[in-house]
């Protein structure tokens, strides 16, 4: 069955970064575009950006641009999404999607906590 | 960007009732439109792909219907687990997707 695993939850300072993995299994990682939301407590579902594993394009959401970086490493079918320069307003569970049309399987969620 | 408003942003009901959930495209997106149910602590569950297609193991309470502008969720008769955060995603001129702003549902 098809499954996305992802890193556990992390607590960083302003200005750090940080990157979260997403293993997935069960399908051709290859084939399909993953994407990255995120929720901050309190508010919606937000999309943050995609990437293609098979060839590497990636883009995002303008609020993100210049600040994010989605990376993957396919002899492990592992996307990556990191995110720098990190502020307060960053802190959400952030969560990687299969893309099939619309984001029909998900992983668990990762709490990113930006905290001085 | 496409923009989606969804109403209500919260709604009061009781088990038993029928409840409505409203999408509305900020231009034509065909029926590339999933509603996803999002709990406290859990990753969004897709309901509905296509505007219509019910997801797999999703109880048959759960509809959906539209195409173009205007979508509806529909719960034909809430149960006590269907108590949640509804939302939908169009995914028409991807990428980008827009998510709507959600629907709280609560009881009543």
């Amino acid at each position: 069955q098809v499954q996305l695993v992802q890193s556990g939850a992390e607590v960083k300072k302003p200005g750090a970064s940080v990157k979260v993995s997403c293993k997935t299994s069960g399908y051709t990682f290859t084939s399909l575009d993953i994407n990255w939301v995120r929720q901050a407590t309190g508010q919606g579902l937000e999309w943050v950006g995609w990437m293609n594993p098979n060839s590497g394009y990636t883009g995002s959401a303008q609020k993100f641009q210049g600040r994010v970086t989605m990376t993957r490493n396919t002899s492990i079918s592992t996307a990556y999404m990191e995110l720098r320069s990190l502020r307060s307003d960053d802190t959400a569970i952030y969560y990687c999607a299969r893309t099939n049309g619309d984001f029909d399987h998900w992983g668990q969620g990762t709490l990113v906590t930006v905290s001085s | 960007d496409i923009q989606m408003t969804q109403s209500p942003s919260s709604l009061s009901a009781s088990v038993g009732d029928r409840v409505t959930i409203t999408c509305r495209a900020s231009q034509g997106i065909r029926n590339d439109l999933a509603w996803y149910q999002k709990k406290p602590g859990k990753a969004p569950k897709r309901l509905i792909y296509a505007a219509s297609s019910l997801q797999s193991g999703v109880p048959s309470r759960f509809s959906g219907s539209g195409s173009g502008t205007e979508f509806t969720l529909t719960i034909s008769s809430l149960q006590p687990e269907d108590f949640a955060t509804y939302y939908c995603l169009q995914h028409n001129n991807y990428p980008p997707v827009t998510f709507g702003q959600g629907t709280r549902l609560e009881i009543k």
